[in-house]
């Protein structure tokens, strides 16, 4: 059965720290794609990023990165410099390529991003 | 101008209400999708369209029904709200399979 649990419910660190959110799925495709989409205080959900199960090599944004591993099922999210605007909920999503691409959340981590 | 708009923004209703919630994309996507979100937990699929004459259930579709007007229109209804159907509910659009899902601002509905 297809999962996805960011078992970091909430987060606080002060400016200018480094956080990483985790994020494990579960899946039993061989073909599938990660997501991590933003949640500002605003509510609309942007997206940030799209990975599909083929590409491990980690992408750097910016002062954001993420690390696919396969091997562990984690898909994890790294904010580098972390600043107030960072503050929002981010949600972990798996879509698999035989599931009529339906996306599937984890239950979001709330990160606070103090001055 | 957003390529996903869902109206209304906000809503404040009775329960036993008829409600319809709208999406329009200026996205040219075939696909698009109705989503729930409840505190604390992440978004669930209520319905999802793959082009005009393809309507389909999600996971939680009982108490809501969906009308795909056109390529650019979705709409969510609500036919008999109750309160455990406050939520906040997104819209979203997809270009081609496994490609990203683009979502609309969300719509704060509230069942009283």
């Amino acid at each position: 059965a297809q999962k996805v649990t960011q078992a970091q419910t909430e987060i606080s660190v002060v400016e200018k720290e480094d956080v990483t959110l985790d994020c494990v799925y579960e899946t039993r495709d061989t073909t599938y794609y990660l997501f991590w989409y933003k949640q500002p205080p605003s509510g609309e959900l942007v997206f940030l990023i799209r990975r599909n199960s083929f590409d491990e090599q980690n992408e750097i944004s910016g002062r954001y990165s993420w690390n696919f591993q396969k091997s562990t099922s984690s898909f994890n999210f790294t904010i580098t410099a972390s600043q107030v605007v960072d503050s929002a909920v981010y949600f972990c999503a798996l879509s698999e390529a035989n599931n009529t691409d339906k996306l599937i959340f984890g239950t979001g981590t709330r990160l606070q991003v103090f001055p | 101008d957003a390529d996903v708009t869902q109206t209304p923004r906000n809503r404040i209703t009775k329960t036993g209400k008829r409600i319809m919630l709208e999406c329009s994309q200026t996205k040219g996507h075939d696909r698009m999708y109705w989503y729930r979100q409840d505190p604390g937990l992440g978004l669930r699929l209520i319905y999802y369209s793959f082009d005009v004459k393809d309507i389909n259930k999600g996971e939680i579709s009982d108490g809501y029904s969906v009308s795909r007007q056109a390529q650019a229109k979705f709409s969510l209804s609500l036919e008999s709200a109750i309160p455990n159907q406050t939520a906040l509910y997104f819209c979203a659009t997809q270009g081609q399979p496994q490609e990203t899902q683009y979502f609309g601002p969300g719509t704060r509905l509230l069942v009283l």
